[in-house]
C-alpha cells in the first residue's frame, strides 16, 4: 500500500535550516509530482512548492522562493525538503504529499507529519 | 498569490446538507477545473475529498460533492453526520503553475 514516512521532529534556532525527508513506499517516486505543505499551530494550510519526481523540475510558492528547496533521489525513492534562514514563524507541522495528476494538481497521500520547532 | 476565500465556520444539524464556498479569481479557481477539497480532523493528516471540482477519490461517501461556478467552488455535504465534523480546506492549480489553499472552514455538527 502506498505510504510515505516523513523524518521525525526537528529543533532548531532561528536562522539555522532544516531538511526534512520523505520515503516513498508502495509505488515508484519518479511516476509522480510531489508537494510539500505545512501548518502553523491553529493556522490553515499553506502549500510550499512541488517537484517533479521524474525530471527534479521545481516550483515554490512565491512566499518561499528564496528560502525553499525541494529535491528528490529516485533511487531510495525520497524526496527531501529544506528550508533555510528559519524564523520563530515557521514553527510548524510539514507535510509531503503525493499528487497523482497528470495537469492541475491535487494530494491523494499525505505523510504523518514532521513538526519543526524554531527557538531560541 | 493570495489565499482563497472560505467561510471561517458552517453549522448543520444531523440530516441537513450545508454548502462550504471558495472564491477565488480568474487565474486560479475561475481559470481551472482543478479545484480540490480536503478534510482534516484534528491531529490528523489531511484527507483527500474531491478532486478535478467535482471527482470523487474511491472510498469517499457520495454525501460530498463538489461543483465550481465562475471563480467560486462549492463543496457539498448532504445527510450531515457526526463524523463530518472537521475542518475543510479548498485548494486550487493557478496560472503560475503554483497552487493555493483556502483559509479553512470549521464545519460543526449541531
Amino acid at each position: 500500500q502506498v505510504q510515505l514516512e516523513q523524518s521525525g521532529a526537528e529543533v532548531k534556532k532561528p536562522g539555522a535550516s532544516v531538511k526534512v525527508s520523505c520515503k516513498a513506499s508502495g509505488f515508484t517516486l519518479s511516476d509522480y509530482y510531489m508537494h510539500w505543505v505545512r501548518q502553523a499551530p491553529g493556522q490553515g494550510l499553506e502549500w510550499m512548492g512541488w517537484i517533479n519526481g521524474n525530471s527534479g523540475v521545481t516550483k515554490y510558492a512565491q512566499k518561499f522562493q528564496d528560502r525553499v528547496t525541494l529535491t528528490r533521489d529516485t533511487s531510495i525513492g525520497t524526496a527531501y525538503m529544506e528550508l533555510s534562514r528559519l524564523r520563530s514563524d515557521d514553527t510548524a507541522i510539514y507535510y509531503c504529499a503525493r499528487d497523482p495528476s497528470t495537469s492541475g494538481g491535487y494530494f491523494d497521500y499525505w505523510g504523518q507529519r514532521t513538526l519543526v520547532t524554531v527557538s531560541s | 498569490q493570495s489565499a482563497l476565500t472560505q467561510p471561517a465556520s458552517v453549522s448543520g444539524s444531523p440530516g441537513q446538507s450545508i454548502t462550504i464556498s471558495c472564491t477565488g479569481t480568474s487565474s486560479d479557481v475561475g481559470g481551472y477545473n482543478y479545484v480540490s477539497w480536503y478534510q482534516q480532523h484534528p491531529g490528523k493528516a489531511p484527507k483527500l475529498m474531491i478532486y478535478d471540482v467535482s471527482n470523487r477519490p474511491s472510498g469517499v461517501s457520495n454525501r460530498f460533492s463538489g461543483s465550481k461556478s465562475g471563480n467560486t467552488a462549492s463543496l457539498t455535504i448532504s445527510g450531515l453526520q457526526a463524523e463530518d465534523e472537521a475542518d475543510y480546506y479548498c485548494n486550487s492549480y493557478t496560472s503560475s503553475a503554483t497552487l493555493v489553499f483556502g483559509g479553512g472552514t470549521k464545519v460543526t455538527v449541531l
